[in-house]
């Protein structure tokens, strides 16, 4: 079974800093995709950034990358230049491919509410 | 493009009653996924459906069952309702077949069992 780990319960981080959200996996599967959901207190979930596990090079969205070590197993998100609208709860998540080629159920972490101080 | 939508808001049943909650998909999505997500928790896998029909269930008991409708919308049907089923339960819907085939979420109902 997969399983996901987000060891950081709760980070602050000040305004215009950059922060680091680790998250950890354990699958046997080679043809996966991992995600990061940032869920505010309004509570919609919404899609930060997406990493196919094919992929070598390091997705990127504006402010927003990863570190995707495959060997490791690790999935971090750097959030540069944070802003105060990016306080929220986030959640790595993962989903594997099944034989039919389409991703099938979300697996996520325990989240890390990050707190962004003026 | 019209997002996922999910109604009621908010919902507040007693323990042994049943609850429906529905989903309309983002056009263009054939696929809607329901999880559910306790206070504090990540959100858990429920269930999915594509082509009306499930396609895959998580570690949840059969009073948990859903449909989905050929415009591709979703209900979400609870019976015998436990304290335990208080939660945010969250659609999700995605383009089976397409090259990204992300699940984009709803804004969720808020489910109140007392």
């Amino acid at each position: 079974a997969q399983t996901v780990t987000q060891s950081q319960p709760e980070m602050s981080v000040q305004e215009a800093e950059t922060v680091t959200l680790s998250c950890t996996y354990d699958t046997s599967e080679s043809n996966y995709y991992l995600f990061w959901y940032k869920q505010p207190p309004s509570r919609q979930m919404i899609l930060v950034i997406r990493q196919e596990a094919y992929k070598q090079q390091n997705a990127t969205e504006n402010r927003f990358s990863v570190n995707f070590q495959k060997a490791a197993k690790s999935f971090s998100l750097k959030i540069s230049d944070s802003q105060l609208g990016d306080t929220a709860m986030y959640f790595c998540a993962f989903t594997q491919r099944n034989s039919g080629g389409s991703n099938y159920k979300l697996t996520f972490g325990k989240g890390t509410l990050l707190t962004v101080n003026p | 493009e019209t997002g996922v939508t999910q109604s009621p808001t908010h919902l507040i049943k007693t323990r042994g009653q049943q609850v429906t909650l529905r989903c309309s998909s983002q056009s263009g999505h054939n696929t809607v996924s329901w999880y559910q997500q306790a206070l504090g928790q990540g959100p858990q896998f429920i269930f999915q459906y594509y082509r009306e029909e499930e396609n895959g269930r998580g570690n949840f008991p059969p009073r948990f069952s859903g449909l989905q409708f050929p415009n591709y919308s979703s209900e979400l049907n609870v019976n015998a309702l436990e304290l335990d089923d208080s939660a945010l339960y969250l659609c999700a819907s995605s383009s089976r077949g397409s090259s990204t085939d992300t699940q984009y979420f709803g804004p969720g109902t808020r489910l109140t069992v007392l």
